[in-house]
């Protein structure tokens, strides 16, 4: 069974642009989750998805924002690029929200952003 | 806002002993879930074991096992037998089990070196 598929792995942008990632959930996951990981900050939720509905969304700005298709997959998308986003950027899908369970997040390996 | 503390950045151990990686939180929620997840260097992160807090029981998954005192709000993780393979950083996470969310709540990680 395929895992948590993240594209790009690597990209490098100058600040200013814009950039898309995306992710591919284990087939049969319906919930998506982004995470972006910094040294300095560490793990920060960026947002989650089910059903093609933003469910909730972390601190961030607009400048952040992402989209879940009928097939579960889903993009985030970052606008107007600035030094501070270079970052890895992590995927997480499971099986449904979690509701009164315990789902497990399955992670990709993460697109690696740097912001030039 | 919930809050994971791991206050351990490095922590070193020999091979075939024994190490525990401290984790503390914060939360006014009475429901909720603990999770410990790995992530190897350039690779996934990976679930390692997690806990329900209502559960009194500590769980147990082969070599690695928690101590739960939810009084106390610390979740610490025991790795036994250490193998060269279980270097890499650790994250303690928080869950809450209200509104069904996926999001995680991080600590900022520890780095576990196992020397042969």
């Amino acid at each position: 069974k395929a895992g948590v598929t993240q594209t790009p792995r690597y990209l490098i942008k100058t600040r200013g642009q814009q950039v898309t990632l995306s992710c591919s959930p284990i087939s049969g996951h319906r919930s998506v989750s982004w995470y972006q990981q910094t040294p300095g900050q560490g793990l920060q939720f960026l947002f989650e998805y089910f059903s093609e509905t933003q469910r909730n969304k972390g601190n961030f700005p607009g400048r952040f924002s992402g989209r879940q298709f009928s097939n579960s997959r889903s993009e985030m998308n970052v606008s107007t690029l600035e030094l501070g986003d270079s970052a890895l950027y992590l995927c997480a899908s499971s099986l449904v929200p979690s509701g009164g369970n315990t789902g497990e997040l399955f992670f990709g390996e993460g697109s690696r952003l740097t912001v030039l | 806002a919930q809050t994971v503390t791991q206050s351990q950045p490095e922590m070193s151990v020999q091979e075939a002993e024994t190490v525990t990686l401290s984790c503390t939180y914060d939360t006014s929620e009475s429901d909720y879930y603990l999770f410990w997840y790995k992530q190897p260097p350039s690779r996934q992160m990976i679930l390692v074991i997690r806990q329900e807090a209502y559960k009194q029981q500590n769980a147990t998954e082969n070599r690695f096992s928690v101590n739960f005192q939810k009084a106390a709000k610390s979740f610490s993780l025991k790795i036994s037998d250490s193998q060269l393979g279980d270097a890499a950083m650790y994250f303690c996470a928080y869950r809450s089990a209200e509104g069904g969310s996926e999001k995680l709540v991080f600590g900022k990680g520890t780095k576990l070196t196992v020397n042969p």
